[in-house]
C-alpha cells in the first residue's frame, strides 16, 4: 500500500495564481483532512470530509475549496493565491477520527 | 486560552536521560488524546494513543488527568533517534475534528 501520496512535492506560485494540490489514499479511509502547517506552529485543519460527497470546513478555509467525488481522493484547490498561504500542506486520512491519521509527505508551497 | 497548549521548548536532553513534557487542554469534553511525532520536514506519525488509565509502549508512557486538564509524554533511556518535535492532539466530544498543540520540539544530545 502506497497509504496517502501527495502532489507536487513543491510548489511555487505568484500571487493571484491558482493551483490544485492532489491527494491520494488506498487505505479506502472515509475520512480525509487537508492540514497546512507554518514555520514552528501546530497543524490547522482546513477543510474535512467524512466521506464522498461529504465536506465541511475546517479552522482555516477561507482561500480553499475541496472536493470529494471518490473515496480515494481529496483535491485541495486554491483560487487567488496570496503570500500568506505559503505554507507546507499536509493531507491525511483515517479510518474513523479517533482512530491513527495518517499523513501524506507534504507540499512545500511558497506564494511570492 | 488556546485550545491545546505545549511548551515549545526546545529541550535539550543528554542521551540516556529521562524527559517529560506536558500539554493542557481547555475543553473538559474532549474525549481522546494523543501524541504524534514529527522528524524534521517530515510527516507527522502516531506515537500512541493516551488512554484514561495511563499506557506505556517501551520508553514512552503517556497520561492523561483530566481533573487538571493535560496529558504528559514521559521518555526513558532517551536515544539519539528520539530527537523530534512531539505534537500533542486532542478531540473533542462528538467532534471529528482534531486539535494539534504547536509541538514541543526535542533534541537528544550524544
Amino acid at each position: 500500500n502506497a497509504g496517502v501520496t501527495q502532489t507536487p512535492k513543491f510548489r511555487i506560485l505568484k500571487i493571484g495564481q491558482s493551483m490544485t494540490l492532489q491527494c491520494t489514499q488506498d487505505m479506502n479511509h472515509n475520512y480525509m483532512y487537508w492540514y497546512r502547517q507554518d514555520p514552528g506552529m501546530g497543524l490547522k485543519l482546513i477543510y474535512y470530509s467524512v466521506g464522498a460527497g461529504i465536506t465541511d470546513k475546517g479552522e482555516v478555509p477561507n482561500g480553499y475549496n475541496v472536493s470529494r467525488s471518490t473515496t480515494e481522493d481529496f483535491p485541495l484547490r486554491l483560487e487567488l493565491a496570496a503570500p500568506s498561504q505559503t505554507s507546507v500542506y499536509f493531507c491525511a486520512s483515517s479510518e474513523s477520527p479517533i482512530l491513527e491519521q495518517y499523513f501524506g509527505p507534504g507540499t512545500r508551497l511558497t506564494v511570492t | 486560552r488556546k485550545e491545546v497548549e505545549q511548551d515549545p521548548g526546545p529541550f535539550n536532553v543528554p542521551e540516556g536521560a529521562t524527559v517529560a513534557f506536558n500539554c493542557t487542554y481547555s475543553n473538559s469534553a474532549s474525549q481522546s488524546f494523543f501524541w504524534y511525532r514529527q522528524d524534521c520536514r517530515k510527516e507527522p506519525k502516531l506515537l500512541m494513543s493516551v488512554y484514561s488509565s495511563g499506557n506505556e509502549d517501551g520508553r514512552f508512557t503517556a497520561q492523561l488527568n483530566r481533573a487538571s486538564q493535560y496529558i504528559s509524554l514521559l521518555i526513558r533511556d532517551s536515544k539519539l533517534s528520539d530527537s523530534a518535535t512531539y505534537l500533542c492532539v486532542v478531540i473533542g466530544f462528538g467532534n471529528e475534528k482534531l486539535t494539534f498543540g504547536t509541538g514541543t520540539r526535542l533534541t537528544i544530545i550524544p
